[in-house]
């Protein structure tokens, strides 16, 4: 199983909006609505951020939104802070009880 | 706070075996899925198996088969990873992760971790 294919690097000004993409396949994205983001700052453990491709758990901002079209899952992180900096990484179920992680994006706030 | 607890960071030799526990809530077992997930130095997230904690079945990537063993004993809400015939590129940092079912069940493995341990480095030497 491949990872899912996320840009190595986005960034953005405070303020703005910015867009992470998560590229699967039809085995992975295509079928599942199981898609979730993790944001990992250096040192932690990744923390849930979106789950089932557009719900947010309690306690994350709605700055976070997600969304989903075919193979390819997107996260918006709008009204960007300094606090967002951090990798991100996009996860999906596979079928046959196999998960498959995307390779990571790294956000800089300019 | 719920949590997950990993037991402390260990130090191989090449060739060697590493087991790794995991201790979850109590009543945990009975709704969730446990999976294990390791982050090489500056790298990103690896999915490496999971288990279900109440039968025992289990489930590995390919590249683990042979070499990764998991277990869960219900009494004390505790998982277990064990990695054999370890090489150097096995040192990461190794997280156990609960997996949530979620609203929409394709089968008894769908799912997402919703909730993670606070990982256990492993490093391996020669």
């Amino acid at each position: 199983q491949s990872a899912l294919t996320q840009p190595a690097s986005v960034s953005g000004s405070p303020g703005q909006s910015i867009t992470l993409s998560c590229t699967g396949a039809s085995s992975d994205i295509g079928s599942y609505d199981v898609v979730s983001w993790y944001q990992q700052h250096p040192g932690e453990a990744p923390k849930l951020i979106i789950y089932e491709a557009t719900n947010r758990p309690s306690g994350i901002s709605n700055r976070f939104s997600g969304s989903k079209s075919g193979n390819t899952a997107s996260l918006t992180i709008s009204g960007l802070q300094a606090e967002d900096e951090a990798d991100y990484f996009c996860f999906s179920y596979a079928g046959s009880s196999t998960y498959v992680f995307g390779s990571g994006t790294k956000v800089t706030v300019l | 706070q719920v949590q997950l607890v990993q037991s402390g960071a260990e130090v191989r030799t090449t060739g060697s075996s590493v087991r790794v526990s995991c201790k979850a809530p109590r009543n945990t077992f009975r709704t969730y899925l446990i999976s294990w997930v390791r982050q090489a130095p500056g790298q990103g997230l690896e999915w490496m198996g999971g288990i279900n904690p109440l039968f025992g079945t289990t489930n590995s990537a390919q590249k683990f088969q042979g070499r990764l063993s998991m277990s869960a004993d219900k009494s004390t809400a505790t998982a277990y990873l064990e990695l054999s015939s370890l090489k150097s590129e096995d040192t990461a940092l190794y997280y156990c992760v609960r997996i949530n079912p979620g609203s929409v069940l394709y089968d008894y493995w769908s799912g997402y971790p919703d909730l993670w341990g606070q990982g256990t480095l492993v490093t391996v030497s020669s």
